[in-house]
Parts: structure tokens; sequence; C-alpha cells
């Protein structure tokens, strides 16, 4: 079965701090992706990766930024939390770009 | 602008009854289409996945696609009270080899 973990499960930070979310997939997928996601809003991909180093904005990008120094790992920063990024944040992973993707359990992050 | 649509619902549906979801999507190349389920406050996961015209079933779920019409349709059979949830529709955009579209998702519940 496929694993995707993410740091945290809930997240309170305070407006200004950087915040690092984390997410690792145990299965040698090449494909990982951040999203948000908000009531009434859907999912949001922020970030994807498709390479080790590799990144490309998704539709939401502004006020985040991502690091993929391994394979399995993939992780979200915020450089300067604010109210507006309280949010869940779900990591996914999929082995190509046309295969399934499989999601993280979530980090709610509030930010006040 | 790629766009993947669904009613938000919610829809209610008898317990043992057929419940049928539906998501038009807007990118006629499009090959690859995903139905995932989320409980409230988990995070999305994998129903079927389908990639050729016609049904495809598995178990009490079917997937139905028409690319001419350019929907794809979900039906549950016997529904059950843990069936109730939302419903995302995805579409791999042809044109990216990276990015799912998502619906926003329709809201089913199973009434006992």
């Amino acid at each position: 079965d496929v694993k995707v973990t993410q740091s945290s499960r809930y997240l309170v930070k305070r407006t200004g701090e950087k915040v690092f979310l984390e997410c690792v997939q145990d299965m040698d997928h090449e494909n990982m992706f951040w999203y948000r996601q908000d009531p009434g809003l859907g999912l949001r991909l922020i970030y994807f990766s498709y390479d080790v180093k590799m990144k490309e904005k998704g539709d939401i990008p502004e006020g985040y930024s991502v690091s993929r120094e391994k394979k399995e790992r993939f992780s979200l920063i915020l450089e300067s939390a604010s109210t507006n990024q309280t949010s869940m944040y779900l990591c996914a992973s999929s082995r190509d770009g046309t295969d399934t993707q499989y999601f993280g359990p979530g980090t709610r992050l509030t930010v006040l | 602008q790629k766009e993947v649509e669904q009613n938000s619902g919610p829809l209610s549906v008898p317990e043992g009854a057929i419940a049928s979801l539906n998501c038009t999507y807007s990118d006629r190349g499009s090959q690859s289409f995903f139905w995932y389920r989320q409980y409230s406050g988990k995070s999305p996961e994998l129903i079927m996945s389908i990639y050729s015209n016609g049904d495809k079933e598995d178990g009490r779920f079917t997937a139905q696609l028409n690319k001419a019409s350019q929907y794809v349709s979900l039906l549950i059979r016997d529904s059950q009270p843990s069936d109730s949830a939302t419903y995302l529709c995805a579409v791999v955009l042809m044109d990216s080899n990276y990015q799912l579209i998502w619906g926003a998702g329709t809201k089913l519940i199973i009434k006992p």
C-alpha cells in the first residue's frame, strides 16, 4: 500500500512566523503535490514536483515555497504566515503524471 | 480555463437505493478520470479511475465515461450510510503531464 505521511495533523502558528510542512512518501513516486482545501473552493494546487530539486508552480503559489532535496520528501514553506493561509494542507504523490494521486492525512493549519 | 464541474449537492438518497453522481469537464482531450471519496475532516481516497469510454465496475461502484459528451459519472448501488461523504471528480489535462483538475465535489447523504 502507498503511504503518504505528513509531519503534523494540527498546527497553530502566529502571523509572521515561518512554517514548515513536511510530506514523506514510501512508494518511490516521481511526482509530489501540495494542495490547500478550503470550504466551497475545493482542492487548489500550490506547487508540485516531478523530480528531485524540480518544482513547478500550481494555481496559488503566492506566499509559499517548496523544497525537494530527496525523492521521498517534499516540504512546503510559508515564509511569513498570514491569517489567510489558515487552511487544510494536503500532500499527494503519484507514480507519473496520469496516475492516481495518493494523499496524506492532511495538516490543519491555523494562523492567529 | 479548464474546468471540471459537479453539482455541490447535497444529494440525498435513501439507504439501499442507487446514488448517481455526475461530472462534466471542458478539456476534450482529457484521457484520465478519477473519482475520490472524502469523509469530513479526512483526506481524499481513490474510489475508481477510468480511462476508456464505457462502464467500469468495482463492487457496488460503477464509473461511466462518455468522452463525446464530456461527462463522467459514478453510480453507487445499494447505498449505505457509510457512503455518506463528499465525492470529488478529477481529470488529467491533455496538455499537462502532472496536473489534475478537481471538481468542487458533491456531498452525498444516505438516509437510513
